[in-house]
């Protein structure tokens, strides 16, 4: 049982580039999110989704852009990396089904240069 | 003023000590997450409770849903419990609104 899979875990970006960080869990969980984590500020919502087909944006959705065509992926697009997108990004997944607990993936670290 | 307040910011015990990290905040709530994140960045449930007390090894989690407030007790602290801890109400649907978390360091 993987869980929650994270790729890249590491990637340098040059301004204006985009890119795609990739979400997949194997729980068959509803409930997808993407967070990024700055220093003093804790993780911020970045894009969620409740299940397949269905999204919406969090508190910081500038610049990312999501889709969900299946209930396993989830991934995040930055469309024109800028430097104040040089984050942590966490993709979690949760469901009713199984206590709402909360699973992790291991983070991706971007940085815009 | 941010939604979640966590107190202390950092804490440093010896080991064997009892440690507590409080949890407060603004928001209705359906629950509340405590998450643990060690040093290489991973972030683990620890527990999810929405009244009352939970309890799992040497740790300990209680809520008052109506003072709106959380802690998170250690009983006899290891430097394995090393790690930042971070108190996540869970709002409308499964949404999440973080606290900034506390960075315990415990030494030998």
């Amino acid at each position: 049982n993987a869980g929650v899979t994270q790729t890249p875990k590491f990637q340098v970006l040059k301004t204006g580039q985009s890119m795609t960080l990739q979400c997949a869990q194997d729980m068959n969980h509803e409930y997808m999110s993407w967070y990024r984590q700055d220093p003093g500020m804790g993780l911020r919502l970045i894009h969620y989704s409740v299940g397949a087909g269905i999204t919406d944006q969090g508190e910081v959705p500038n610049g990312y852009n999501v889709s969900r065509s299946t209930t396993e992926d989830f991934p995040l697009r930055l469309l024109s990396a800028a430097p104040s997108q040089t984050s942590v990004y966490f993709c979690a997944s949760s469901s009713p089904w199984t206590g709402n607990t909360i699973y992790f993936g291991e983070g991706s670290w971007l940085t815009v240069v | 003023k941010n939604e979640v307040e966590q107190s202390p910011q950092n804490l440093t015990a010896q080991e064997g000590e009892f440690i507590t990290i409080n949890c407060s905040y603004s928001v209705g709530i359906s629950a509340l997450h405590w998450l643990q994140q060690h040093p290489g960045g991973g972030i683990v449930s620890l527990f999810m409770l929405s009244s009352g007390k939970k309890k799992h090894g040497r740790l300990i989690a209680t809520i008052n849903i109506q003072e709106k407030h959380s802690s998170l007790h250690i009983t006899a602290s290891h430097p394995r419990d090393s790690a930042v801890y971070i108190c996540a109400p869970q709002t409308s649907g499964s949404r999440l609104t973080f606290g900034e978390g506390t960075q315990l360091t415990v030494n030998p």
